[in-house]
């Protein structure tokens, strides 16, 4: 069981917008403003698309999006094409006791 | 450019070690700590410890304190994240990851590109 939660699975149609939800606690996303977000690809490892809850990666498309409120942050998804068909992860620094919690995963899928 | 080179593929028995390593280049080595993330086949990601490689300092979770332990050698850039008792739950990729601010902003900048590591009699 991950200490963060998403929802496993989200989908959209190309051009449309998605939003994928990441729910910890108090003493870690709520706490801390070092909330990352990750893409993987099947087979590969995962890029970095959202650091410090908002900022993006040189690289990273704009259309890639973060944003937090209370214990729960979020990463959208504008815009959407085929190629962001991936799982992917949020992150939360926890704090000395923890150090590093990560969410179970989204799988999206591009209908 | 930033590159993490990681060792091959391992097939291991229960209750022996495992040794992965994790080559880096294309930065200056001991200013960026090292972490290591586990995930096992078709699941999430999981931390793992990390490494200071100036000094050699470690942080490990709760979960793998006593089992694992993460070295580094200065003189070929390179650390080291051994685990010791495995048993089929430990069948995973292990990562190394580059923490993106140096010495704790616990994001992940670069990543290598994986080891898996197999534990089956």
């Amino acid at each position: 069981q991950s200490a963060l939660t998403q929802p496993a699975s989200v989908s959209g149609s190309p051009g449309q917008s998605i939003t994928i939800s990441c729910t910890g606690t108090s003493s870690d996303v709520g706490t801390y403003n070092l909330v990352s977000w990750y893409q993987q690809h099947p087979g590969e490892a995962p890029r970095l698309i959202i650091y410090e809850v908002t900022k993006r990666p040189s690289g990273v498309s704009y259309r890639f999006s973060g944003s937090k409120s209370g214990n729960t942050a979020s990463l959208t998804i504008s815009g959407l094409r085929a190629e962001d068909e991936a799982d992917y992860f949020c992150c939360s620094y926890a704090g000395r006791s923890s150090y590093v919690v990560f969410g179970g995963g989204t799988k999206l899928t591009v209908l | 450019q930033v590159q993490l080179v990681q060792s091959g593929a391992e097939v291991k028995k229960p209750g022996a070690s495992v040794k992965v390593s994790c080559e880096a280049s294309g930065y200056t080595f001991t200013k960026y700590y090292i972490h290591w993330v586990r995930q096992a086949p078709g699941q999430g990601l999981q931390w793992m410890g990390m490494i200071n490689p100036s000094g050699g300092g470690t942080t490990y979770t709760q979960k793998f304190q006593g089992r694992v332990t993460m070295t580094r050698d200065t003189s070929t850039s390179t650390v080291y994240m051994d685990l010791s008792s495995l048993d089929s739950e430990d069948t995973a990729v292990y990562f190394c990851a580059r923490d993106s601010g140096g010495s704790g902003n616990y994001y992940f900048d670069f990543w290598g590109p994986g080891t898996f590591v197999t534990v089956s009699s």
